[in-house]
């Protein structure tokens, strides 16, 4: 089983629709969560870290669920340059503080 | 946030040479840096953890005669891909490590493309 799982997509909506990822986790002692948004042959760039009671960026909401090892991601009012992949990422102590990444959800919003 | 660069963004080589690929951190000191390689449609999958002054710590499969890595600043680590195959065609990243207020960040180079031919 993969240390971090996601519907790789993608996902193809329209402007304006709001879109949700899922991701889960295997290691229960992992302590650190975000999501990293990585656009075709760049680098990944941290788009928001994700905190236990759940946290809001402008458009961008993070939800965490340690009891199902459950991290989510939901994207409102979508625009043409949210099209991207969008890495769920978990960082524990166990493993050394290293990031784990996600294969990543493939976002395209259509105009 | 913290700036990482890489160098070179891309190279092209020839199989059997040897490719050193660059990473630093311009306005921050990390004690540590990892290194990562993604193939496409592929995760990120970490290949060594790099710490300044001590030998790098590698990831299961990753051969470290192969992939030699050099922290030898605080803000500069070195991996080199020696004799290079077309197996190694990949999207190289490098990130540092800082510790901010919220804790630990790390902070990710714009990456090397590596195709060998």
């Amino acid at each position: 089983r993969k240390e971090v799982e996601q519907d790789p997509g993608p996902f193809n909506v329209p402007e304006g629709a709001t879109v949700a990822f899922n991701c889960t986790y295997s290691n229960s002692a992992s302590q650190s969560f975000f999501w990293y948004r990585q656009d075709c042959r760049k680098e990944p760039k941290l788009l928001m870290s994700v905190y236990s009671s759940g946290n809001e960026d402008g458009r961008f909401t993070a939800q965490l669920n340690r009891a199902s090892q459950y991290i989510s991601l939901l994207i409102r009012d979508s625009k043409l340059s949210d099209s991207a992949t969008y890495l769920c990422v978990v960082n524990s102590e166990s493993s050394g503080d290293k990031l784990t990444f996600g294969t990543g959800t493939r976002l395209a919003v259509r105009p | 946030g913290a700036v990482v660069s890489q160098h070179p963004s891309w190279v092209i080589c020839k199989s059997g040479t040897s490719v050193k690929i660059e990473c630093r951190s311009l306005d921050f000191q990390a004690t540590t840096m990892f290194w990562y390689r993604q193939f496409p449609k592929q995760s990120l999958m970490l290949m060594a953890t790099s710490n300044e002054g001590s030998k790098a710590t590698y990831e299961q499969g990753v051969e470290k005669d192969k992939f030699l890595i050099n922290h030898a600043s605080l803000t500069l680590s070195t991996l080199t891909v020696t004799s290079a195959h077309p197996e190694d065609s990949s999207f190289y990243i490098c990130s540092a490590r800082s510790y901010g207020t919220s804790g630990y960040e790390q902070y990710f180079g714009p990456g090397t493309r590596l195709t060998v031919t």
